[in-house]
């Protein structure tokens, strides 16, 4: 069982919808993150969170840390949020990925 | 700007070569990363380097070396050790290895095999 996983694996959404990415670790964490992976394989820091809610513009981040799970919101979604959305774990240095959910947004 | 380059974008290699993927940062991060992701996986950490002259194996090194000669610097060479180099690679850096620290992450390299 991978110490990082994701839900769903594929979602997709009509632009305007509201969108929730789930993320369960198995162990105790320093830090969650949540990236994202652009079509052409970048990838771009969005949050680094230990406790509680960010937000940034249309996306928000919230982690539960007795439950050992994060999600990643996003409002008013648009077809430029179209790409794959990682989440990882840091603990004792290491940090651990999940497989990712590909998100695509439709006009 | 600052960021990370790595080059080529794309890379083919024969039987039998090895073959050197490059990656460059001018964020003067101290600890650099590479990384393998295949589809359906998470990212899986191949080498990585706190500081100059020093790296550490990851979780899968096997076929795998690099060099740390500069800070800016952190070459990847899969070599004919590594029988299933198909993958997309990506390189990272942050400032020192810490448990809080956000990675920085260049553009990717895929490699396939020709």
């Amino acid at each position: 069982k991978n110490e990082v996983e994701q839900s769903p694996q594929n979602l997709t959404a009509q632009e305007g919808e509201f969108i929730t990415i789930n993320c369960s670790y198995s162990v105790g964490i320093s830090a969650l993150h949540w990236l994202q992976q652009h079509p052409g394989g970048g990838i771009v820091s969005l949050f680094m969170l230990s406790s509680g809610k960010k937000k940034h513009g249309r996306l928000i981040a919230t982690i539960n840390i007795q439950e050992k799970h994060s999600s990643l919101h996003i409002t008013a979604s648009h077809p430029r949020d179209s790409a794959v959305y990682i989440c990882a774990a840091t603990r004792n240095n290491d940090m651990r990925f999940g497989a990712g959910t590909r998100l695509t947004v439709k006009p | 700007d600052g960021g990370i380059t790595q080059s080529p974008k794309y890379l083919f290699r024969k039987e039998g070569q090895n073959v050197t993927l490059s990656c460059e940062q001018n964020l003067n991060h101290d600890a650099m990363y590479w990384y393998r992701q295949d589809p359906g996986q998470g990212l899986r950490l191949i080498y990585y380097s706190q500081i100059v002259n020093d790296f550490q194996k990851g979780d899968i090194a096997e076929g795998y070396s690099v060099s740390r000669e500069k800070k800016e610097s952190f070459p990847l060479t899969v070599t004919s050790a590594q029988k299933n180099p198909t993958a997309f690679y990506l390189c990272a850096s942050s400032t020192p290895r810490g448990v809080n620290q956000p990675q920085h992450f260049g553009d990717g390299t895929r490699l396939s095999i020709l």
